[in-house]
């Protein structure tokens, strides 16, 4: 079982739709990633949240919004994406300044 | 500039067959270096963690080890279900923070044929 449990696994969404993306984990991390991952390609930072905190947001379009409502949750929420945003979007927790990292095993949107 | 390099893009083996990847990586003030199986579809899967050049560590069939410019990960005798993406990734600390973050190979897509 995965410690970063992410939903929903899939989500088929047009263009004029908002829906979110959650994550949660219960390992005690305060460091939680979200990223994006193309087919072949490596995993892209999009943002990370400290604390609670946005701490770092990769020039990610306003058409991502995410969200920490506390120590355990990571939202991601998406309105009037395109297609090209299709992808598998990963979220990851980790303890502050350390890499060990622990990745969900991710949501695959498709935006039509 | 900071960047990771992982080869052969692609390596297919014939099971029982051992053979090693490589990951190079050019990043300043590297705290760790550290690899990942991804399955498709399927989130990174965490492997090792390698800290300093000498360092080594084994799990089943597997063996990392880590100099000062590149990891090497061995696959001893693999099997069909070895089959995955590698993914190599050095972890900095920014600076002036106390976050850091992942540079990620491409990966290395390995193929096992019984």
């Amino acid at each position: 079982d995965t410690e970063v449990t992410q939903t929903p696994k899939h989500l088929v969404m047009g263009m004029t739709n908002k829906k979110s993306l959650k994550c949660e984990q219960h390992m005690g991390h305060r460091a939680m990633y979200w990223y994006k991952q193309k087919a072949k390609k490596p995993p892209e930072l999009m943002f990370v949240y400290s604390y609670e905190k946005l701490s770092i947001n990769e020039s990610v379009p306003s058409r991502f919004s995410p969200e920490c409502p506390n120590s355990s949750l990571l939202n991601l929420h998406l309105h009037a994406l395109q297609p090209e945003d299709s992808a598998l979007y990963l979220c990851a927790s980790s303890q502050e300044g350390l890499g060990g990292y622990t990745f969900g095993s991710g949501t695959r949107l498709t935006v039509v | 500039e900071d960047q990771v390099t992982q080869s052969p893009e692609a390596l297919r083996l014939q099971e029982g067959e051992s053979s090693s990847l490589n990951c190079s990586y050019t990043v300043s003030g590297l705290r760790g270096l550290f690899w990942y199986r991804q399955d498709p579809g399927k989130g990174p899967e965490f492997l090792f963690t390698l800290y300093s050049a000498g360092e080594e560590k084994e799990k089943e069939r597997l063996k990392a080890t880590l100099t000062k410019k590149e990891s090497f990960l061995h696959i001893t005798a693999p099997k069909p279900e070895d089959s995955a993406t590698y993914l190599c990734a050095a972890f900095r600390i920014d600076r002036g923070s106390t976050l850091g973050r992942l540079y990620f190979g491409r990966g290395t897509q390995l193929t096992v044929w019984p």
